[in-house]
């Protein structure tokens, strides 16, 4: 089956600075791939889609000088949390989808958990 | 607007018996697409099944089952004789206008 990793799977950093979230489709190619947040005891948030060689389209509310998301290639996107503070502590999930059209099976990676102290 | 609510907060039940997850959902999208996923403590999410609107038949696998009735537009999830490895936390998703947005999630508890 399809495979998506995320590197790490836990971070802890410190107020202001940044982190970066790696998301890898291991075993296919990923045309599309989204980051969720979750906080805990709550349900998963959408908070970007992204395309191979585009700009990622975030969500509304979601910063997008905050949250930089880069998807280089097709099987790596990247979410870098700039100047975290400790709100963004959260459960960071990326999933990705090996070919385009509608309810096409989104395969998630097991999460990074991100605490900022 | 799309919207999946899923009513239940937590449920607890005692091993071996039957427990009905509930999942509504809202859309105006002709085309979509349903989902159910089991989030265990470790975070990852876990694929159960995908339904697309067009197709109402119920689905059966091992102990889990899953009901599809557009006319109420609900899509449950019913396991049976639950075990002690069904704890988890369960999401109903909707895909529709390009995304997929999840509901609340039920945590279920079962106990020995």
């Amino acid at each position: 089956g399809a495979v998506v990793s995320q590197h790490p799977s836990r971070v802890i950093c410190k107020s202001g600075t940044s982190v970066k979230i790696e998301c890898r489709s291991l075993d296919f190619q990923a045309t599309t791939m989204f980051w969720y947040r979750q906080f805990p005891k709550q349900s998963l948030m959408l908070m970007a889609t992204s395309n191979e060689g585009s700009k990622a389209t975030y969500e509304q509310g979601v910063e997008k000088d905050k949250f930089l998301i880069n998807h280089a290639s097709l099987t790596l996107s990247t979410l870098t949390v700039t100047s975290a503070h400790p709100e963004d502590s959260s459960f960071y999930i990326c999933s990705a989808r090996d070919v385009p059209g509608q309810g096409r099976e989104q395969y998630f990676g097991p999460g990074t958990r991100l605490t900022v102290t | 607007a799309q919207k999946v609510t899923q009513a239940q907060t937590e449920i607890s039940v005692v091993e071996k018996e039957d427990v009905t997850l509930d999942c509504v959902y809202e859309t105006r999208d002709t085309t979509y697409y349903l989902f159910w996923y089991k989030q265990p403590p470790s975070g990852e999410l876990v694929f159960l099944i995908r339904r697309n609107s067009f197709d109402e038949q119920n689905e059966i696998s091992g102990r889990y089952s899953w009901n599809f009735q557009k006319s109420t537009s609900s899509f449950n999830f019913t396991i049976t004789a639950s075990q002690v490895v069904d704890s988890a936390v369960y999401f109903c998703a909707l895909y529709g206008y390009n995304k997929l947005i999840f509901g609340a999630g039920t945590r279920l508890a079962v106990h020995p």
